[in-house]
């Protein structure tokens, strides 16, 4: 079983929806928690991050950790076609020396 | 901030030559480099973790041999395909972390990538 699991999708909403993409973990050593945006061809951006529980905002995109869960959310209001990429979450321990990324979701907004 | 260039960003060569692909970190100081591989709408697949001054570690499966790994300075990290045959064409991407002046990140900045086509 991989450390962290994200469903690759695809998914496909109409423009103006509000997307959800999710992933679950099983090592309680996470502690930092990161999203990136990869668009085709491309290295991927760092969108979000987070330290330990809770949830931040930035425009339109909101990341949620529930460490309880081990579940992790991004979340985008008023999707746009410019916001079709493949989204990787990924999480790191503190004592690790690197991230542990999930495989991406790719998501396609439609005009 | 944290800004990571790659290049060159495309590279076609012939079959047996060797190519090095340049990773810097521009705005910081990148302690940890890290060095993956992508095909076409696949994840992201980690072949080496360098750490400044020191020998990469490379992950299982990953021919040392093949992907030599230079990271002699905390801005610069290199990528030398030896030999490079059409199976090593490939989508590489270099990623960084480390500290600007008092601050460490704990997370990973990635460059533009570079795409490998060898004939």
């Amino acid at each position: 079983q991989k450390e962290v699991e994200q469903d690759p999708g695809p998914l496909s909403v109409p423009e103006g929806a509000i997307v959800s993409l999710n992933c679950t973990y099983s090592n309680s050593a996470f502690q930092y928690f990161m999203w990136y945006r990869q668009y085709s061809r491309k290295g991927p951006e760092l969108l979000m991050y987070t330290y330990s529980s809770g949830n931040k905002e930035d425009g339109r995109f909101t990341a949620q950790v529930d460490k309880s869960s081990k579940y992790i959310s991004l979340f985008i209001r008023d999707s746009q076609p410019s916001d079709s990429a493949t989204y990787l979450c990924a999480m790191r321990d503190p004592n690790a020396g690197k991230s542990t990324f999930g495989d991406g979701t790719t998501l396609t907004v439609k005009p | 901030g944290a800004v990571v260039s790659q290049h060159p960003s495309r590279v076609i060569c012939k079959s047996g030559t060797s190519v090095k692909i340049e990773c810097r970190s521009l705005d910081f100081q990148a302690t940890t480099m890290f060095w993956y591989r992508q095909f076409p709408k696949k994840s992201l697949m980690l072949m080496a973790t360098s750490n400044e001054g020191s020998k990469a570690t490379y992950e299982q499966g990953v021919e040392k041999d093949k992907f030599l790994i230079n990271h002699a300075s905390l801005t610069l990290s290199t990528l030398t395909v030896t030999s490079a045959h059409p199976e090593d064409s490939s989508f590489y991407i270099c990623s960084a972390t480390g500290t600007s002046g008092s601050f460490s990140y704990n997370e990973q900045f990635f460059g533009p990538g570079t795409r490998l086509t060898v004939l």
